[in-house]
């Protein structure tokens, strides 16, 4: 079955630029979206179709797509970012909805 | 602004059928799509599936393949409620359900869109 792929974690300082991956092989034909997801709550989206920011997301937050992979670069990092975080896009066949594995993200 | 609320039993038995209830208010279940996901204890998301008016009081339905044999997710217009039901649970299928709205599907150009509201979650334990 078709799979993306996330680093299992990423640390950064306060302050620095966090960037997290997500590789599949149909990212080039379909849009890359991102959650942010803290501990027993709901995930909530910070970017939809690649690079677009949701109203009410700070601007740290921004997204990139090339090729088989798609970004979620957070500057200038914050406490309060640390957070899971799924990437999510469709797999050629159905389409049908695919997450991938989840990234969690620590500010040391 | 819309909310979601699930319900429905905290506790199910191997073998037996989990069923669960989303219910929307501030918003319509006649358009767009409207999926469950869920997310076992500690791990990943993973979307089960959607259904989506397809006319009058008629849905369609897209299904995760993986499961696609044991779901079904109806929707009632009038309640504005969509409803899951997996049968022949096991343990591996303790998690919490959430119910959510897709947005941004433009066929043929974005056939899966994002999910902008999402319930609050209910943690379903599959033990007997």
């Amino acid at each position: 079955s078709y799979e993306l792929t996330q680093p299992p974690s990423v640390s950064v300082s306060p302050g620095q630029t966090a960037r997290i991956t997500c590789s599949g092989d149909a990212l080039p034909k379909h849009y890359g979206y991102w959650y942010q997801q803290k501990p027993g709550q709901a995930p909530v989206v910070v970017i939809y179709k690649d690079i677009e920011r949701p109203s009410g997301i700070p601007e740290r937050f921004s997204g990139s797509s090339s090729g088989t992979t798609v970004t979620l670069t957070i500057s200038g990092v914050q406490a309060e970012d640390e957070a899971d975080y799924y990437c999510q896009s469709a797999d050629n066949s159905g389409p049908y909805v695919v997450f991938g594995g989840g990234t969690k993200l620590t500010v040391l | 602004q819309m909310q979601l609320q699930e319900s429905g039993p905290g506790l199910v038995k191997p073998s037996e059928t989990l069923s669960l209830t989303c219910t929307v208010s501030g918003g319509s279940i006649s358009s767009q799509h409207w999926s469950w996901i869920r997310q076992p204890p500690g791990k990943g998301l993973e979307w089960i599936g959607y259904i989506y008016n397809s006319g009058n009081t008629k849905y369609n339905t897209k299904y995760n393949p993986s499961l696609k044999s044991r779901i079904t997710i109806s929707g009632d217009m009038s309640k504005n409620q969509l409803s899951l039901k997996l049968s022949s649970v096991t343990a591996a299928d303790t998690a919490v359900y959430y119910c959510a709205r897709e947005s941004g599907v433009v066929v043929p150009a974005a056939p899966v869109g994002y999910f902008d509201y999402w319930g609050q979650g209910t943690l379903v334990t599959v033990s007997s």
